[in-house]
Formats: C-alpha cells, structure tokens, sequence
C-alpha cells in the first residue's frame, strides 16, 4: 500500500483557515485520496476524496498538486468541532480489493 | 452523507464468554464491510474485509477463528469475539463501502468499546 505523511500536530484559531498537509509521493495512477477525521471515542468521518482534481464540498476543499505527490485539506473557517485527529488515505480500486490503511494522522488543535 | 450503524456501543464481558457486533449500512447496501480495531493512542488497525455471501478476508496476525465476521446480508456485518480475554479489549469500528461516483467511499459506525474482564 502506498504511504502517506502527515505532521504529528497542528495548530489553528477559531474562524481561521487551516491547512492540512499530506505527502504521498509513491502514489499511483489509479490510487485515490481519502481524508477521514475523528473525534475521540467516535468513528472515523468522511470529510472528502478525490484523483486528480480539486474538491470542494460542504465540510472541506482537496488540493491535489499537479503531480499528484502531495495534497492539502483546507478547512475554509475552523471552528472548534473542528479538532480532531484528520487522516489522509490513499485507496487503490483492484477488483473490489481496496481497502484503507490508517496511519498516525495530524492532531488538529483549535484554539477559541 | 451515508449512515452506518453498531450494535451494541459498548460492552462488557467476562473472560472467555463470545460477544457479537453488528454493523449495519441504514441507507445504502454494502456488498463489502471492513472490521478494525483501535487500541488507545493508536490509530484503526484493519482486521478483515467483509463480503456479502462470501468469506472474509482476513490482515496477517488476526485470527480468523477468534473474529468470526458474517455478512448475510447487504446491510449487515456481524463480528464475533469468541473466548473473549481482556488482551482483546478495544475499540471495534465498522465501516462499509458505497460505490458509484467517483471512486469507492467508506462510511463508518460509531464504534463499540468491548472491556473483557
């Protein structure tokens, strides 16, 4: 599985974007990028995915470098529920094989 | 978004008693379900991937006979501790893939915290 790295920790302030860094430079052609965060004691929760393109939803924007080897989660105006552990993924579709291998992920800290 | 459920949220059991968790799919059906476990401080350890009518796959180091995973259905995921020990406390997610649009998504339940006395 190809590997990700995230900082250990990051800092933000309330109402302030943020930008969460993740580096995947062994990346392949067919593998996608997941970002899931979580909150202590709860699930992972899907924030946002994407190949090669920019994502925008209602929670989050992916910037995925042109190639490929690295992306950033932009929060747009974080907020306190927004502290949580975020992970980046990436996921490789073989025949209905893919699966998603966690790694340390980046403690977002909000501050009021 | 996708809702995924657990059955129970937590449970506590004795040594060497079995304990079941179900993982359900509330608005989408899942033809592949995936267990992990989380230990505190760590991050999800992928256990197997659950396929509905088929046997489960199992990660290297995780006993199949301990984990017994069935998936009857396309909505549901079961997994058993059997002969519990408290070695085998943790936190059990769930979590079940929607297909379609672009690429495959995993939604996850909440989690159930499994304490074996």
């Amino acid at each position: 599985d190809a590997k990700t790295t995230q900082p250990n920790s990051m800092e933000s302030n309330e109402e302030e974007p943020v930008h969460l860094p993740c580096n995947h430079s062994t990346i392949s052609g067919t593998d996608y990028i997941h970002w899931y965060r979580q909150l202590p004691s709860q699930g992972p929760e899907y924030v946002i995915h994407g190949l090669t393109s920019n994502v925008n939803n209602r929670m989050a924007s992916l910037a995925i470098a042109e190639d490929r080897k690295s992306s950033t989660l932009i929060l747009h105006r974080a907020t306190l529920r927004d502290a949580a552990v975020y992970y980046c993924i990436l996921s490789r579709n073989q025949g209905g094989s893919e699966k998603l291998v966690f790694g340390k992920g980046t403690k977002l800290t909000v501050n009021p | 978004g996708a809702v995924v459920s657990q059955h129970p949220s937590w449970v506590i059991c004795k040594s060497g008693t079995s304990v079941k968790i179900e993982c359900r799919s509330l608005d989408f059906q899942a033809t592949t379900m995936f267990w992990y476990r989380q230990f505190p401080k760590q991050s999800l350890m992928l256990m197997a991937t659950s396929n509905e009518g088929s046997k489960a796959t199992y990660e290297q180091g995780v006993e199949k006979d301990k984990f017994l995973i069935n998936h009857a259905s396309l909505t549901l995921s079961t997994l058993t501790v059997t002969s519990a020990h408290p070695e085998d406390s943790s936190f059990y997610i769930c979590s079940a893939r929607r297909t379609g649009g672009l690429g495959n998504t995993q939604y996850f339940g909440p989690g159930t915290r499994l304490t074996v006395l």
